[in-house]
């Protein structure tokens, strides 16, 4: 079947310290992988994707690799800002049928 | 703003009250989907549609009733609910299906349940 686990929180981290959540799946065949976020109040957004195996999703200083050996996408930054303060999800959606499939989500407080 | 508009943004109901939630996207999207987002759970999938057709439904209990009178527009009818519905119902949309590639979704805020 298909699943995502990502690390249990919550994460405190001091600004200007170096982030790491990590994510791994079961899926069949080869998924679409993504990080959400989602803002205190507010919806999921799309941080990151990445399509196939090596790809590198990037934005805003986050990024993360699709590892298919190891079946991770792990989330990273090398510097958080106390506006990073959110709860992030990893996903997956497989190449066929209708459903994304969601990790638990990890919450991350940054503080000054 | 991420153009998927969701109404009430909180909802307290008691157990055998009747009450709609409504979702509204202005993306152009084919695709609709309604999730509910519990503590330490991961999103679970509600229901899916897909051109106002019913593509998906989780095993969810007959209390939660969906309807989709077009491609913008999904609500989820509410019915005898019990406590443990309460929780952070979300609603998405999509170009396609999950399956497409590069596929994406948008959510919106979400509305905050709590059933007495």
């Amino acid at each position: 079947g298909n699943s995502v686990t990502q690390m249990e929180g919550p994460v405190t981290l001091s600004e200007e310290a170096f982030l790491t959540i990590n994510c791994t799946y079961t899926a069949t065949g080869y998924p679409s992988l993504f990080w959400y976020v989602q803002y205190p109040g507010e919806g999921l957004q799309l941080l990151l994707k990445a399509t196939k195996a090596d790809d590198k999703g990037s934005n805003k200083g986050f990024e993360a690799t699709y590892r298919k050996e190891t079946t991770s996408f792990h989330l990273e930054k090398g510097s958080v800002q106390v506006s990073d303060s959110a709860v992030y999800f990893c996903a997956l959606t497989p190449n066929t049928g209708n459903q994304f499939y969601f990790g638990t989500g990890t919450s991350l407080t940054v503080i000054p | 703003e991420t153009g998927v508009t969701q109404t009430p943004r909180h909802l307290v109901m008691g157990m055998t009250n009747k009450k709609s939630l409504k979702c509204e996207q202005h993306l152009g999207h084919n695709a609709m989907y309604w999730y509910k987002q519990s503590a330490k759970k991961p999103l679970e999938l509600m229901f899916v549609y897909n051109f106002k057709e019913q593509t998906e439904n989780n095993s969810v209990p007959s209390r939660f009733s969906p309807e989709c009178p077009n491609s913008s527009h999904l609500f989820l009818h509410l019915h005898t609910l019990q406590p443990e519905d309460s929780a952070l119902y979300l609603c998405a949309s999509s170009q396609d299906l999950a399956g497409a590639i590069q596929n994406i979704q948008y959510f919106g805020a979400g509305t905050r349940l709590s059933v007495l």
